[in-house]
């Protein structure tokens, strides 16, 4: 089966710039969700859907940062402005259902934001 | 505060020795412990994982070991192979409490560099 994907692999902005990003998950994944890795840290979770309703968007900065997921297949990250401490991988990963945690989701291979 | 604590950023072993990362986590809530790998430029992908009802998870070279009462569990790989060199990230969640829960907490990761 065809993997996580996502674009762009890389971006350069400057800061108070805006930027997005996509994701299109496995087919029949239900469950997507957006991951922020800066340097040197674990994944962190900014946000989860469950086909296209926000199950958990706790900590996602939401002066800042919107997500969407339209008709529950593709997903579109946005950060409008861009902060330098924003500059990080972005990784957006899909499963089959909550119970996709037993076996681990499955990451795509992530955006780097460097912001200037 | 950091509920996923790997505490060693770096492991550098011999091929053929055994290689033990560490993980530990302070949240009793969690019951569902993963181990992921990752490459430079690559999404981590899934390595491993054990439910707190067990204390040991074997699966070829990969050996996930778990002590409750200590709040602390292992990853073993016996024998280290050069192509083993790679970030490792200890993840959590509390699965059995379902919805939002089932997401992932992560450690900070351990590179681990096996030497030819």
């Amino acid at each position: 089966e065809a993997g996580v994907a996502q674009s762009p692999r890389y971006k350069i902005i400057e800061k108070r710039q805006s930027v997005a990003f996509w994701c299109n998950p496995i087919s029949g994944h239900a469950t997507l969700y957006w991951y922020q890795q800066i340097l040197g840290q674990g994944p962190k979770l900014l946000i989860q859907f469950q086909n296209n309703g926000v199950v958990d968007d706790s900590q996602l900065p939401k002066d800042r940062f919107s997500a969407e997921r339209l008709k529950g297949v593709d997903s579109t990250l946005k950060i409008q402005p861009a902060k330098l401490e924003d500059s990080a991988v972005y990784l957006c990963a899909s499963s089959s259902s909550f119970t996709g945690t037993l076996y681990g989701y499955t990451f795509g291979s992530g955006t780097r934001l460097t912001v200037v | 505060d950091q509920q996923v604590k790997q505490n060693s950023p770096s492991l550098s072993v011999q091929e053929g020795r055994i290689s033990i990362l560490n993980c530990d986590y302070t949240n009793s809530m969690f019951d569902y412990f993963l181990w992921y790998k990752k490459y430079p430029a690559e999404g981590p992908t899934f390595l491993i994982s054990i439910s707190s009802i067990k204390d040991k998870n074997e699966d070829g070279r990969f050996t996930v070991f778990l002590n409750k009462s200590a709040k602390h569990l292992s990853l073993h790989i016996v024998p280290s192979q050069p192509g083993d060199s790679a970030v490792y990230f200890c993840a959590a969640s509390a699965f059995s409490r379902g919805g939002s829960n089932y997401k992932l907490t992560f450690g900070k990761g351990t590179l681990l560099t096996v030497n030819p």
